[in-house]
């Protein structure tokens, strides 16, 4: 079993859509979450981190279950500019894996007019 | 932008050699993480350096090895270079070595092993 798994998409959706992304981890001792954005050959950029409580920022909501082991992104009144690959990451902490983000496939999003 | 530089953009080696890759690190930041993406997958961590100690490894053969400087920066060497290796390799740059760190990265060296 990958350690992170995400549905590879790829996702269409029209402009205006809202679209959810989820993610599962092995690990119920990691730590830190968080999803990234990457730009077609381009570096992923931090998008947001997830907390239990869940947090949202302006279209973007997170969600973490531990008890599930699943992380969720929302994004709401999608954009042409949110096409990219989100990555669902995971810090599995502790020891030497202080460091390791274990990232998932990645989910191609693709927002048309 | 990040502040995480690397060099060289683009490579092209063949099977058997030997590469260098470097990473200048954002100012402020003393750990260095390396990452090898392959084409439509995620990246998969190679290892991390924190004040110039290895901290941390992934599932990567001895031939991946790396370095980091008193100026934080940070090499990495691959060598007997295997078709395989061809890929996007990403440093990322944060501020500890903490789960809850956020890791920052650099444009990437694209590596093509012929």
């Amino acid at each position: 079993r990958k350690e992170v798994e995400q549905d590879p998409g790829p996702f269409n959706v029209p402009e205006g859509a809202t679209v959810a992304f989820n993610c599962t981890y092995s690990n119920s001792a990691s730590q830190s979450f968080f999803w990234y954005r990457q730009d077609c050959r381009k570096e992923p950029k931090l998008l947001m981190s997830v907390y239990s409580s869940g947090n949202e920022d302006g279209r973007f909501t997170a969600q973490l279950n531990r008890a599930s082991q699943y992380i969720s992104l929302l994004i709401r009144d999608s954009k042409l500019s949110d096409s990219a690959t989100y990555l669902c990451v995971v810090n599995p902490g502790g020891g030497t894996s202080y460091g390791k983000l274990t990232f998932g496939q990645g989910t191609i999003l693709t927002v048309h007019p | 932008e990040t502040g995480v530089t690397q060099s060289p953009t683009h490579l092209i080696k063949t099977r058997g050699q030997q590469v260098t890759l470097r990473c200048s690190s954002q100012s402020g930041h003393n750990t260095v993480s390396w990452y090898q993406q392959a084409l439509g997958q995620g990246p998969q961590f190679i290892f991390q350096y924190y004040r110039e100690e290895e901290n941390g490894r992934g599932n990567f053969p001895p031939r991946f090895s790396g370095l980091q400087f008193p100026n934080y920066s940070s090499e990495l060497n691959v060598n007997a270079l295997e078709l395989d290796d061809s890929a996007l390799y990403l440093c990322a740059s944060s501020r500890a070595s903490g789960a809850y760190n956020e890791q920052f990265f650099g444009p990437g060296t694209r590596l093509t092993v012929l």
